[in-house]
């Protein structure tokens, strides 16, 4: 089975740094994602990390730790517009890459 | 515009109805993948098709059927409807390529359905 669990919600302040956590415990792990999803808009690819390590992309930057199952999401130089729901996601190689997402984190973001 | 197309985009009808939703995968893309999404829930995987046949399985409801066309587009049946199938319905589509992917899923806008 596959379990993905991350915070519900989080607050921040405009310009800050936030870091979105999610540990994961899957079968045939094939990749870890995250994505991101305004209310009722479908969600948007962000990133995806295969290998230990971190992988950035602009004022976003994801990291992986297979050995912990952990991956984290750091957003940069906080704009109102990143308020919104962050989706953690596992690939599951057995299922010709199906994604389990957890629950989503709702970051909440303040002038 | 992520090159995956739904209908319809919003929907109304009453328990113990059945809908149908469309969903056509980017161009070349031979994978589809079904969502639920309920009120602030996550998504909940429903089914996958790659290449007409079915792949994988989630936690999808023997009243909700789904298959891929030879054209690659693909439906989702809901039948007997009930409150709780209110939800956005997600459809989602993935390249395969010999060369392996990434896996990186491009969603639809979705279908709302709202039971009533």
């Amino acid at each position: 089975g596959q379990n993905i669990d991350q915070p519900t919600e989080m607050t921040a302040t405009e310009g800050a740094i936030v870091q979105i956590n999610c540990t994961y415990q899957t079968s045939g792990f094939n990749g870890l994602f995250w994505y991101q999803q305004h209310a009722g808009e479908a969600p948007t690819f962000l990133s995806y990390n295969v290998l230990d390590g971190l992988e950035e992309k602009g004022r976003f930057s994801s990291f992986l730790s297979r050995s912990k199952g952990y991956s984290y999401l750091l957003l940069k130089e906080l704009q109102m517009k990143d308020s919104a729901s962050y989706l953690c996601a596992s690939s599951d190689r057995g299922g010709y890459n199906k994604l389990i997402f957890g629950a989503g984190t709702r970051l909440a973001v303040h002038p | 515009d992520s090159g995956v197309t739904q209908t319809p985009k919003h929907l109304i009808t009453a328990t113990g109805q059945r809908v149908t939703l469309r969903c056509s995968p980017r161009s070349g893309d031979l994978s589809v993948y079904w969502y639920q999404q309920s009120l602030d829930q996550g998504l909940q995987f429903l089914i996958q098709y790659y290449n007409g046949e079915e792949r994988a399985k989630g936690n999808i409801l023997e009243r909700f059927s789904a298959q891929q066309f030879p054209d690659l587009h693909s439906e989702l049946n809901l039948s007997s409807l009930e409150l709780g199938d209110s939800a956005l319905y997600f459809c989602a589509s993935s390249v395969r390529t010999s060369g392996g992917n990434t896996g990186e899923l491009f969603f639809g806008e979705g279908s709302r359905l709202t039971v009533l």
